[in-house]
């Protein structure tokens, strides 16, 4: 079975600074999704970035961006010029490509706290 | 759009009651999925949706909890008994085209 693991329960950055948190994975499949979702103390899961397996260009949105190592199975989420809004759990999760489960599997979760 | 909807947002009941959550997705999305959130588990599928068909229950922890989908437009989990060990937020989410879309939410305390 697939599973997901985020090896920072928490982490803390600088109001503008950048910080990177963690997560790897294990499959056997050569296609699929990997995710990160936000989730403020409001509770509400937001989808931050995507990245689909078979393009190896590293996804990018606003202050967002990744680093997919594929061969070493590490989705690693680079958050720039920190923002206090950016505080919040993340939440790192995979999901078998089109014509296998639609099923998310997710990280335990990094708590990151934004320090002004 | 609305986004998904969940209602009720919170509910406290005692245990043994029966507990129903209801779910109105996103217009349009052809999955449906159920996941409860608590801090010893974390996020955990408990069953989804394909055009309102059940395709994958396993998550579905024992016979109390059930879920339906009578149309593309609305489902419910009920718990019956519920228990305090069901105690967390439970999450609707839909999704088309591989992005899953969360509701806000429903945390439910069974004393």
């Amino acid at each position: 079975a697939q599973t997901v693991t985020q090896s920072q329960p928490e982490m803390s950055v600088q109001e503008a600074e950048t910080v990177t948190l963690s997560c790897t994975y294990d499959t056997s499949e050569s296609d699929y999704y990997l995710f990160w979702y936000k989730q403020p103390p409001s509770r509400q899961m937001i989808l931050v970035i995507r990245q689909e397996a078979y393009k190896q260009q590293n996804a990018t949105e606003n202050r967002f961006s990744v680093n997919f190592q594929k061969a070493a199975k590490s989705f690693s989420l680079k958050i720039s010029d920190s923002q206090l809004g950016d505080a919040a759990m993340y939440f790192c999760a995979y999901k078998e490509a089109k014509g296998g489960s639609e099923k998310l599997v997710f990280g335990k979760g990094t708590k990151l706290t934004v320090n002004p | 759009d609305a986004g998904v909807i969940q209602s009720p947002r919170h509910e406290v009941t005692e245990m043994g009651q029966e507990v129903t959550l209801r779910c109105k997705p996103i217009s349009g999305h052809d999955y449906l999925f159920w996941y409860r959130q608590t801090m010893m588990r974390g996020l955990e599928l408990l069953i989804y949706f394909n055009n309102n068909v059940p395709i994958d229950d396993s998550g579905m922890p024992e016979d109390r909890f059930s879920a339906k989908m009578p149309n593309a437009s609305f489902s419910t989990l009920k718990i019956q008994p519920s228990e305090p060990r069901d105690s967390a937020v439970y999450f609707c989410a839909s999704s088309f085209l591989d992005e899953q879309f969360f509701g806000p939410g429903t945390r439910l305390t069974v004393l």
